[in-house]
């Protein structure tokens, strides 16, 4: 079974600083995705960046990229020029694709809870 | 915004009583999921469905049910709620975008509490 692991529960960051979230996840596929998830106070779940195995190229999706690593089996978020706005728990996931025959499910890590200091 | 919702948004329950969770969305989405969120634990995926009236369980599905009789209510049930089900449920659904990829989209969460 697919495991994901973010190892740091909470972190910390200045107002425009970058930060980075940590991922990792073992799994025995080749092909699958990588998300990064949102959670603001207001508990909505929001879509951050997503990544295909498939591909070398890092996804970036504005202030956000990741360093997706996959014979290290690790997929961290990079936040740029933080903002207040990007304080939220941060949740890593895990999917293997539709036509493997998966059922199409994720399988999150525990969260990192970021704080942005003014 | 993915056209879901969820009712009630929270709701006290007393031990031992039935609970129903109702998942609604306006946009004929295939797959739709229920997860509970539990601190420490993210979210974790209780049961699925494929399909009207197909559906499959997930990692935690022991005392829930699930049913879907149409394509735009997936409903979850606990039979006889406890406190160790005192969590908040998301539901969510599969998209499938231009590119091909299935994203998954969710709706704003219910918060139960039984007492």
């Amino acid at each position: 079974a697919q495991t994901v692991t973010q190892s740091q529960p909470e972190m910390s960051v200045q107002e425009a600083e970058t930060v980075t979230l940590s991922c990792t996840y073992d799994t025995s596929e080749s092909d699958y995705y990588l998300f990064w998830y949102k959670q603001p106070p207001s508990r909505q779940m929001i879509l951050v960046i997503r990544q295909e195995a498939y591909k070398q190229q890092n996804a970036t999706e504005n202030r956000f990229s990741v360093n997706f690593q996959k014979a290290a089996k690790s997929f961290s978020l990079k936040i740029s020029d933080s903002q207040l706005g990007d304080a939220a728990m941060y949740f890593c996931a895990y999917r293997t694709p539709l036509s493997q025959g998966g059922s199409e499910k994720l399988v999150f890590g525990k969260g990192t809870k970021l704080t942005v200091n003014p | 915004d993915a056209g879901i919702t969820q009712s009630p948004r929270h709701k006290v329950t007393e031990t031992g009583t039935p609970v129903t969770l109702r998942c609604h969305q306006t946009e004929n989405h295939r797959y739709m999921y229920w997860y509970r969120q539990d601190p420490g634990h993210g979210l974790r995926l209780i049961h699925y469905s494929y399909g009207v009236k197909d559906t499959d369980k997930g990692e935690v599905s022991d005392g829930y049910s699930v049913s879907r009789s149409k394509t735009e209510d997936f409903l979850l049930t606990l039979e006889s709620a406890t406190s160790s089900q005192t969590s908040v449920y998301f539901c969510a659904i599969s998209d499938r975008l231009t590119s091909g990829i299935y994203e998954q989209y969710f709706g704003p969460g219910t918060r139960l509490t039984v007492t």
